[in-house]
């Protein structure tokens, strides 16, 4: 069964202070690992898709990586409105997503 | 294009009372999933719609059930309402399969289970 564990749980950051989240998957069986941000009291919302190890995406101050067992999401001098909570999610084969819990991320002026 | 739009975006229910809860998906797109929220175990699948057949289905009891039509509007049905069924139930579509491809979910129901 796929699990996807994400860390930390929680994040606060001041503005301008970059960091990154991490997000293990199972290794085996991997086609496709997404990342999502969610708002309270909304869906979450697509950000990016990865495919293969040391593949990169990037948009505005967010770039995600991926290695063969883990994938990053790097966050460079986040502003307040980055504050939300990350999901990352793994697809695999005929099998539905599987949702890491999320990383709340507090981003202070 | 419009998102994916899910009805009502609250409700407040009784425990033995029955729920239909809607979505419409983004235009084109065919397949339809459902996810449970809470805070305690995260998003979890509950079943996948493709072309008005379920392609896909999660651990939930059989009181949990869906549909979809062949205008890809898809509902779920929920009988029996047990106090652990409040939760925010996510819809999302996708225009390849579920499993490998993006989704795009809409706001949810906040359901309240008393």
């Amino acid at each position: 069964e796929d699990q996807v564990t994400q860390s930390p749980e929680a994040l606060r950051l001041q503005e301008g202070e970059s960091s990154s989240l991490n997000c293990s998957y199972t290794v085996s069986g991997l086609r496709g690992l997404f990342w999502y941000r969610q708002d309270p009291g909304k869906g979450p919302e697509f950000l990016f898709t990865l495919y293969s190890a040391g593949e990169e995406k990037e948009k505005e101050r967010l770039k995600a990586t991926l290695t063969k067992k883990e994938s990053f999401l790097h966050i460079t001098a986040p502003k307040p409105e980055d504050s939300a909570t990350y999901l990352c999610a793994q697809g695999g084969g005929r099998r539905a997503l599987t949702f890491g819990s999320g990383t709340r991320l507090q981003v202070q002026p | 294009k419009a998102g994916v739009t899910q009805t009502p975006r609250y409700l407040i229910k009784t425990r033995g009372q029955q729920v239909t809860l809607s979505c419409s998906p983004i235009s084109g797109h065919r397949s339809v999933s459902w996810y449970q929220q809470t805070p305690g175990q995260g998003l979890q699948f509950l079943f996948e719609y493709f072309s008005e057949t379920q392609r896909n289905k999660g651990n939930f009891p059989g009181r949990f059930s869906g549909r979809q039509f062949s205008n890809s509007r898809s509902e779920m049905n929920v009988s029996t309402l047990e106090l652990g069924d409040s939760a925010l139930y996510l819809c999302a579509s996708s225009s390849g399969q579920a499993s490998n491809s993006p989704l795009h979910f809409g706001n949810g129901t906040r359901l309240t289970v008393t």
